[in-house]
């Protein structure tokens, strides 16, 4: 059983266009994470959503709206796509302040 | 505020020979601390983590840190290098105590040579 799972894996699309990605966790946790791994492979937290309460990386553009739907789904939505913006997105969750589980990522690439 | 900086973008040891992966860290509260192991085109895996206690903390696949305060590093080592550990390895400082965003190391690249 997959414990965070995200969909799409892949997703190819052209500047400006707005796009989605989903992710899921039957985990029963009460966090969900966003984060951004660029070409050098480094990290950066987007934001955390832990019930209904939304904390922002302040860096990241107003561009990105994380939207949940319930507990299990935390999805990432972007406008206006930008080159940018090309990087993989992993979601994560947590119970606790210590281990986070993360998915598989999603590759967006940006044209 | 949090940080880590991990020496060593990239690393090489033989199968066989011992694995250091350096992770120094900076935290105005006592760190939460994990090691996370990516392998090509694929999520991160939680390696080892230390919250309290014990500062010598053993992770899976045979891999162990010690959390050093004196030092303020936590750094990752393995006995002998198998080809499987060949992949990208993230050392990670928790957020400020109540805030559980991670702060990730800019990772190193471990090969290991036949």
């Amino acid at each position: 059983d997959t414990a965070v799972s995200q969909t799409p894996k892949y997703l190819v699309t052209q500047m400006g266009n707005d796009k989605s990605i989903k992710c899921e966790q039957n985990l029963g946790h009460d966090t969900m994470y966003w984060y951004k791994q660029d070409s050098k492979k480094f990290l950066k937290i987007m934001f955390s959503y832990n019930n209904k309460e939304l904390i922002i990386n302040e860096t990241v553009p107003n561009r990105f709206s994380p939207k949940s739907p319930d507990k299990a789904h935390l999805n990432l939505h972007i406008n206006s796509l930008e080159l940018g913006d090309s990087a993989v997105y992993f979601c994560a969750s947590s119970q606790d302040y210590y281990t986070q589980y993360f998915g598989p990522g999603t590759r967006l690439t940006v044209l | 505020a949090q940080s880590v900086t991990q020496l060593g973008s990239h690393v090489s040891v033989s199968e066989g020979a011992l694995v250091l992966l350096r992770c120094n860290y900076s935290s105005s509260v006592p760190p939460y601390l994990f090691w996370y192991v990516q392998y090509p085109n694929q999520g991160l895996q939680l390696l080892l983590k230390y919250t309290t206690g014990a500062t010598l903390v053993k992770g899976i696949n045979g891999f162990e840190a010690e959390f050093k305060k004196s030092e303020t590093s936590f750094h990752l080592t393995k006995p002998s290098a198998h080809m499987s550990d060949a992949a990208e390895y993230f050392c990670a400082v928790s957020g400020e105590t109540g805030a559980n965003n991670l702060f990730f190391g800019t990772g190193t690249r471990l090969t290991v040579i036949p």
